[in-house]
């Protein structure tokens, strides 16, 4: 099956700095997904791509889906303490309509 | 987006009982799944609900230890059956509509077998 490799596995920055991170699939994607999950609750969609080349921002959180269509990449700018969560990409998980496979995840921590 | 809720949001079960999940959507969705996840760690799939018909389970999960229901376009159920500790997990469920890729989750159910 499909696989998505998320790096850095964890993050620990001070408050002000910027975030960025990535994931890389075994296989060529339509559709990336960004999702943040805070302690105890769901994941949220950050973020949704489309198009290979793509840069869409969401306040200060900007994600590119790569050329190749086998990437991604999450930025935050200016990081601040409620940035803290679980950081998810995530990609069609193959041909089953509808299904997602998802990244290992990246744990970010924010130092105030 | 949609806003999903899921009942319980926590249980402690004793080992060989079964807990059946509840997960309820605002608004008719296309697509529902059930996931589960290891705290910090990534989300796997459970297995697809389909509407009026049996749900479409991924590798590794079978009817008779989670069977899944789903009667209608906003509500499904999820069951654990004769539950052993390695049960022990956060269960997640999710509904897709029109933007079929855009899953939003409902908050969790976190299960301790003891």
């Amino acid at each position: 099956g499909q696989q998505l490799n998320q790096s850095p596995q964890s993050m620990f920055i001070q408050e002000g700095e910027d975030v960025s991170m990535n994931c890389t699939s075994s296989s060529i994607f339509n559709t990336w997904l960004w999702y943040k999950q805070d302690p105890g609750e769901g994941p949220v969609l950050l973020i949704a791509l489309y198009k290979a080349g793509e840069l869409t921002s969401n306040g200060r959180l900007t994600a590119q889906f790569g050329i190749t269509r086998k990437d991604s990449f999450l930025n935050i700018s200016a990081s601040i303490p409620s940035d803290v969560g679980i950081y998810f990409c995530a990609g069609p998980g193959g041909t089953s309509y509808g299904k997602l496979t998802f990244g290992q995840g990246t744990i970010l921590t924010v130092h105030p | 987006s949609a806003v999903i809720s899921q009942k319980p949001s926590r249980d402690i079960c004793q080992r060989g009982t079964s807990l059946t999940i509840q997960c309820q959507v605002d608004s008719q969705v296309t697509m529902m799944f059930w996931y589960r996840q290891q705290p910090g760690q990534s989300l796997t799939l459970i297995a697809t609900a389909n509407q009026g018909s049996e749900a479409t389970y991924e590798s590794g999960f079978v009817i008779d230890k989670f069977p899944i229901s789903r009667p209608n376009l906003t509500f499904s159920t999820l069951t654990v059956s004769n539950m052993s500790p390695e049960d022990s997990s956060i269960y997640l469920c999710s509904g897709a509509g029109t933007g079929v890729h855009e899953q939003f989750f409902g908050p969790g159910t976190r299960l301790t077998v003891l």
